[in-house]
């Protein structure tokens, strides 16, 4: 069975504080795609970053950077020098073969608040 | 633009009461899907379709339907609508790798059910 666990349910920051949320995943596929989306307040979903499985070289843009490690079964976002405009739920997908390739296996969400 | 878009954002209505949810995607994506989103369940796929005049259940059909007749528009139907069903409803859209691809995601439509 695929599973998506994010054991953060909330962090709470002060702005220019560099903050990580933790995704572990379990699968049995060889091939599979990891994702990070992010829900602001105002409640729409947005895509941040795909990675596929092969892909092990982590991947920065700009404050964000995600380090996945397969050896932990790891998919580790982080924002550095956070900014109150970071405040948000963000969820960390799974999507392989186990799945049919027809759905995301979506965590539980990490909200994150980030402080003036 | 490229977009997703929901109609209506917001809906509430009465148990029973058919209704539609509409969904249409410009980008030309094969792929799109229906979830719910609720509190302590996370994001559950409700149906899929691989294209069109292809659809399937995800893991939470019970209760809705779904049809693909244009590649653009995947509209979800409630047909007797109950309570449970009060929801965040999103609609996405991805290219025709399934959800290997990216899938990008419509505003949301936040549906009460009384």
């Amino acid at each position: 069975a695929q599973k998506v666990t994010q054991a953060q349910t909330e962090i709470s920051v002060v702005e220019k504080e560099d903050v990580t949320l933790d995704c572990v995943y379990e699968t049995r596929d060889t091939t599979y795609y990891l994702f990070w989306y992010k829900q602001p307040p105002s409640g729409e979903l947005v895509f941040l970053i795909r990675r596929n499985s092969f892909d092990e070289q982590n991947e920065i843009s700009g404050r964000y950077s995600w380090n996945f490690q397969k050896s932990t079964s790891s998919f580790n976002f982080t924002i550095t020098a956070s900014q109150v405009v970071d405040s948000a739920v963000y969820f960390c997908a799974l999507s392989g073969v186990s799945g049919g390739y027809n759905k995301l296996i979506f965590g539980a969400g990490t909200r994150l608040a980030v402080h003036p | 633009e490229a977009q997703v878009t929901q109609n209506p954002r917001y809906l509430i209505t009465v148990t029973g009461k058919k209704l539609t949810v509409t969904c249409s995607q410009n980008m030309n994506h094969e792929y799109m899907s229906w979830y719910r989103q609720d509190p302590g369940l996370g994001l559950r796929q409700i149906y899929y379709s691989m294209n069109v005049e292809v659809t399937d259940k995800g893991d939470v059909p019970e209760g809705y339907k779904v049809s693909r007749k244009e590649k653009r528009n995947f509209p979800l139907i409630l047909e007797s609508p109950s309570p449970n069903q009060t929801s965040l409803y999103f609609c996405a859209s991805g290219k025709g790798g399934g959800s290997t691809d990216t899938q990008y995601f419509g505003p949301g439509t936040r549906l009460t059910v009384l």
